[in-house]
């Protein structure tokens, strides 16, 4: 059975720009969660898509939005980028719920000069 | 908010050493999870932990969920320098569809 897939692996953007990630969940799986992780910091939770509808959300700015489609797969977008925004965005899938095991994807490293 | 606190932050430890890491909480957990993060990549799940009291083990790494249920460690027997990493504790409400809670990790260093 394929793992969580997120491309691409590696982004590098400017400034103001914007970005689209990309997640394939576990198959069968219907929710998708998106964390934010920075160096020295633990895996901060931006939200969560459970048969196309956000469930859980975390304390992130309306630059950072997502959303899932009927097969699951999720994409993230982050809008007129920061250079805050630089980190490691992941995506974790899991059988039906967030309190559920999730299942990590690889990440996609976000660099913004 | 709910909240996890793990510690300690980052060990350093020599090789054949045993690890031991905690989390604790004030709130009330149904699920403890313990995953392992390595560098450039995602966290892979070690063990679960579904029910008050329970010892599970995982080759050298043996988790319990404590009886309080508002806490959980994790050991690591006999440390190899592929041992290195970063660890992190969730927690999983019992309230339905709560999201899970991530403690800040601890990071694992081997000295060779």
């Amino acid at each position: 059975k394929a793992g969580v897939t997120q491309t691409p692996r590696y982004l590098i953007k400017t400034r103001g720009q914007q970005v689209t990630l990309s997640c394939s969940p576990i198959s069968g799986h219907r929710s998708v969660s998106w964390y934010q992780q920075t160096p020295g910091q633990g895996l901060q939770f931006l939200f969560e898509y459970f048969s196309e509808t956000q469930r859980n959300k975390g304390n992130f700015p309306g630059r950072f939005s997502g959303r899932q489609f009927s097969n699951s797969r999720s994409e993230m977008n982050v809008s007129t980028l920061e250079l805050g925004d630089s980190a490691l965005y992941l995506c974790a899938s899991s059988l039906e719920g967030i309190s559920n095991i999730q299942y990590f994807g690889a990440g996609t490293r976000l660099s913004v000069l | 908010g709910q909240q996890l606190n793990q510690s300690p932050q980052s060990m350093f430890i020599q090789e054949g050493e045993d690890v031991s890491m905690n989390c604790t909480s004030s709130s009330i957990f149904n699920t403890w999870l313990w995953y392992k993060q390595d560098p450039g990549e995602g966290p892979v799940l070690l063990i679960a932990l579904y029910k008050a009291g329970e010892l599970t083990s995982n080759g050298r790494l043996t988790a319990q969920f404590g009886i309080t249920r508002k806490d959980s460690f994790l050991n690591i027997s006999a440390s190899i320098p592929s041992d290195v990493g970063i660890y992190f504790c969730a927690g999983g409400s019992p309230r339905v569809n709560d999201k899970i809670i991530f403690g800040k990790g601890t990071r694992l260093h081997i000295l060779p």
